[in-house]
């Protein structure tokens, strides 16, 4: 089974700029969560869905957001980008047929840097 | 309010010496439990978990967990650690209430193995 795929891998934007990032979760996986990774804030979570709806939201500004197609895959935006911005944007998959109890999935991630 | 915590944010072992990397949780109702760990440019990958099940929990690469309510700690042991065990692991927590399947996940233990 393939695992979780991210594209794309590596992005530079400018600040004021937006993007947008995509995830294709594991076949058969409804819940997508996204992640922001930092050195000095490490993993934080920025919202979740499951069969198309946000389910859980991070404290983030509403710069950033989200959405998920019919197929699960999902996809992230983030407008007007700061500096503060870059970082490794991870998503990841799970089951979620009984909450919390099924593991999440990593895909490699892609690292954002805004210049 | 800190739902894990990570005691150490850097460990160093020798090559054959035992791996313990220390987690704590913050929850009256024993949650869902998990080991990552995160190589350099690569997302999490699942090492272990605790579902309620037992208390002792197997996970790859020769890790193990062991859940114990009282002292609220789910820390991560190694017997004898190999050089390819140097990464980044995590302590992760879900099925705390009221949040759905959002995880929560710990600060993150450098692991350095000294040969």
């Amino acid at each position: 089974k393939a695992g979780v795929t991210q594209t794309p891998r590596y992005l530079i934007k400018t600040r004021g700029q937006q993007v947008t990032l995509s995830c294709s979760p594991i076949s058969g996986h409804r819940s997508v969560s996204w992640y922001q990774q930092t050195p000095g804030q490490g993993l934080q979570f920025l919202f979740e869905y499951f069969s198309e709806t946000q389910r859980n939201k991070g404290n983030f500004p509403g710069r950033f957001s989200g959405r998920q197609f019919s197929n699960s895959r999902s996809e992230m935006n983030v407008s007007t980008l700061e500096l503060g911005d870059s970082a490794l944007y991870l998503c990841a998959s799970s089951l979620s047929l009984n909450v919390g109890t099924y593991e999440q999935y990593f895909g490699p991630g892609t690292r954002l840097t805004v210049t | 309010a800190q739902s894990v915590t990570q005691l150490g944010s850097h460990v160093s072992v020798s090559e054959g010496a035992l791996v313990l990397l220390r987690c704590n949780y913050s929850s009256s109702v024993p949650p869902y439990l998990f080991w990552y760990v995160q190589y350099p440019n690569q997302g999490l990958q699942l090492l272990l978990k605790y579902t309620s099940a037992a208390t002792l929990v197997k996970g790859i690469n020769g890790f193990e967990a062991e859940f114990k309510k009282s002292e609220t700690s789910f820390h991560l042991t190694k017997p004898s650690a190999h050089m390819s065990d140097a990464a980044e692991y995590f302590c992760a927590v879900s099925g705390l209430a009221n949040t759905g399947n959002q995880f929560y996940f710990g600060t993150g233990t450098s692991l350095t193995v000294i040969p």
